[in-house]
């Protein structure tokens, strides 16, 4: 079955200060990993994407990395401030071809919050 | 994300009724999903559809039906043999699997 987990299921940090979000996924053929951010009560923004040939890719203070081989992604966001309190989803897609054409797999996401 | 536009932000809706979840889109997008959001879980693949009179189930169409008669709108109806339809319906539409793209998200509540 094709699983994406996430860890932890929440966290809270003080602002100004750095943390990481893991992502392990089953899901296979693999065709791309995304980073979402969700304010609450609000639809996911992307953050970063990556397919299999891509190892980091950064959009501003957020750095995610990809291992295929192991199946784990991490997020890493840099210099907290209030505004990243939010749901990180990690999402999975299957690759092109017969039914399951562009078929996302979403983790629990993991609940960040920022004290000041 | 822009470009996709769900109406409305808050529906209530009494037992044994159905309601449609609008979903609008004019990024020329072929591809376009519907999902369940519940507290603690991750989002959960309703029905998607590929191409313009065409859609699958998902991992939870029981209770939910769709249609796709033009390009840019793909309405969820929520029908009364769902039996617990209270949650954060997301719609979201993707020109390929590379990215997606979310409107801002259904509240439904059953009172």
């Amino acid at each position: 079955k094709n699983q994406v987990e996430q860890s932890p299921q929440s966290l809270i940090i003080l602002e100004g200060k750095n943390c990481t979000l893991q992502c392990n996924y089953t899901v296979s053929p693999f065709s791309n990993l995304r980073w979402y951010k969700q304010d609450t009560g609000r639809g996911p923004v992307s953050l970063t994407i990556m397919t299999f040939s891509e190892n980091t890719k950064s959009n501003g203070r957020y750095t995610a990395t990809l291992d295929a081989d192991t199946k784990q992604s991490s997020l890493h966001i840099t210099a907290s401030q209030l505004s990243d309190s939010a749901s990180y989803i990690c999402v999975v897609s299957l690759a092109a071809g017969g039914t399951s054409y562009g078929k996302l797999t979403f983790g629990q996401g993991t609940i960040l919050t920022v004290h000041p | 994300d822009g470009g996709i536009t769900q109406s409305p932000k808050y529906l209530f809706r009494k037992e044994g009724q159905n309601v449609t979840l609008s979903c609008e889109q004019n990024l020329n997008h072929d591809a376009m999903y519907w999902y369940r959001q519940d507290p603690g879980q991750g989002l959960r693949l309703i029905y998607y559809s590929q191409i313009v009179n065409d859609f699958q189930k998902g991992d939870i169409a029981e209770g939910y039906s769709v249609s796709r008669e033009k390009k840019e709108s793909f309405p969820l109806t929520v029908t009364s043999a769902q039996k617990n339809p209270t949650a954060f319906y997301l719609c979201a539409s993707s020109p390929t699997t590379l990215r997606a793209f979310f409107g801002q998200g259904t509240r439904l509540t059953v009172v």
